[in-house]
Order: structure tokens, then sequence, then C-alpha cells
């Protein structure tokens, strides 16, 4: 079973804050990162698929980096807003494994 | 945008009946996922679909779980027997190409084993 840890499990953070949080993986046989908000109620919505060390990928004031070689990849928010209120999901696929879901990081982004 | 659908939102049911799950997933997409997350857990896999049968499946998914495209539009996932701890939030996705393509999720359907 692939281990996927992703931390802090939760975070608070003043509107206007930057903040990242983190997504450790097995860097052996790696074939793709996702990354999705899951807002409540509503359902696992995607951000990114990273493929390739060293990527980078940016959506309005969220982007992500990835390192394949260590194992990890960062999500970032820039002036965090109360709509980016959600958890994060991260989502490798090593090998011959299906796409695992990390635990995720809860997000709540105070007004 | 095209979206998956899935019915129904709720489903309640006695423990050891058989429920059926739908999925509509978005026309042209040519991968199918079923996931769950119970209560305070993580999103656990299920089962991939491709070419009209189980490409990947999990532990999770034992002889009590089948899952079936009947009519090239819909998705299913049946549980033969429910338990209690089959209770959980079912999700399907669907994709054009993959993994290396995003995954659309439906809006889930919370099963509960009474």
């Amino acid at each position: 079973i692939l281990n996927v840890e992703q931390s802090p499990q939760s975070l608070h953070v003043q509107e206007g804050d930057s903040t990242n949080f983190t997504c450790s993986f097995p860097s052996s046989n790696f074939y793709a990162l996702h990354w999705y908000r899951w807002e409540t109620a509503k359902s696992p919505e995607a951000l990114f698929v990273m493929t390739l060390n060293g990527d980078e990928k940016k959506k309005g004031r969220i982007s992500a980096t990835l390192n394949t070689k260590e194992g990890y990849s960062y999500l970032y928010i820039k002036g965090s807003q109360p709509e980016d209120s959600a958890t994060y999901l991260c989502a490798p696929r090593s090998g011959n494994t299906p796409l695992v879901f990390g635990k995720g990081t809860r997000l709540s982004v105070i007004a | 945008e095209p979206e998956v659908t899935q019915t129904p939102s709720h489903q309640v049911t006695q423990m050891g009946q058989e429920v059926i799950l739908r999925c509509v997933p978005i026309s042209n997409h040519l991968y199918f996922y079923w996931y769950r997350q119970i209560l305070g857990q993580k999103v656990e896999f299920l089962v991939s679909f491709y070419n009209n049968e189980i490409s990947e499946k999990s532990e999770i998914f034992d002889d009590q779980f089948s899952v079936e495209r009947p009519d090239g539009s819909n998705f299913t996932l049946k549980i033969r027997s429910t338990k209690l701890e089959d209770s959980a939030m079912y999700f399907c996705a669907s994709g054009r190409q993959g993994v290396r393509e995003k995954l659309f999720f439906g809006s889930g359907t919370q099963l509960s084993v009474l």
C-alpha cells in the first residue's frame, strides 16, 4: 500500500496570509501526482496533475511544485481568502498502484 | 461544464440488503473509478474500470462488491450484502486518459447501513 503523508493535518490562517502545505510519497516508480480541493458538501475538484520532476503549476493564487527524486510536493496559496477554506488532498501514483489519496490538509481561512 | 452525476445522494439500508449506487460519468471519458470515505478517515480507492473490465481493485473490493457499465452511460457499484462497516460516502469519478489527467468526481452517495 502506498504511504502518502500530508502535513499539517489542519491549518487556520488569517485572510490575506500566504500558506503552504506538504505531500510526501515514495519516490520510487513515480508516475503522477494529483492535487484536489474538497469543499464541504461538494465533490473533490482537481487543481493540478503533475508528472515531471521540478514541475511548477499555477492556478490563480494557488501554485504547486513537485520533487519526484525526494518524493514531495508543496502546495502554496498566496493571499488566502475565506473561499479557499477546504480540505486539500494529494494523490500520487507510483508503479502499479492506483491513485491513492492522503488524509488531506484542512485549511480554514478566517476573515 | 460536463459533470459526473451520482444517485441517490443518500441511501439508508438494513444490514444484509443489497444496494446499487449509480453514476453517470462524463460522456467522452474512458476511465471510471469508485472511492469511498468512512467518516473521519481518508478517501479510499475501491476499483477502477476501463474498456469494460476492472483494471485495478483494492483489498476492500471483495466478493461482496461488483461494478458494471450496463448501457454505455451508467456505471454502477453493487454491494450484495451490506455490513455496518460499509457505511460511508461513496464517490464515483471519471477521467479521459487515465491518471496522467485529472479526475472528475461526482457529489457522492452517503450510504448508511443500519
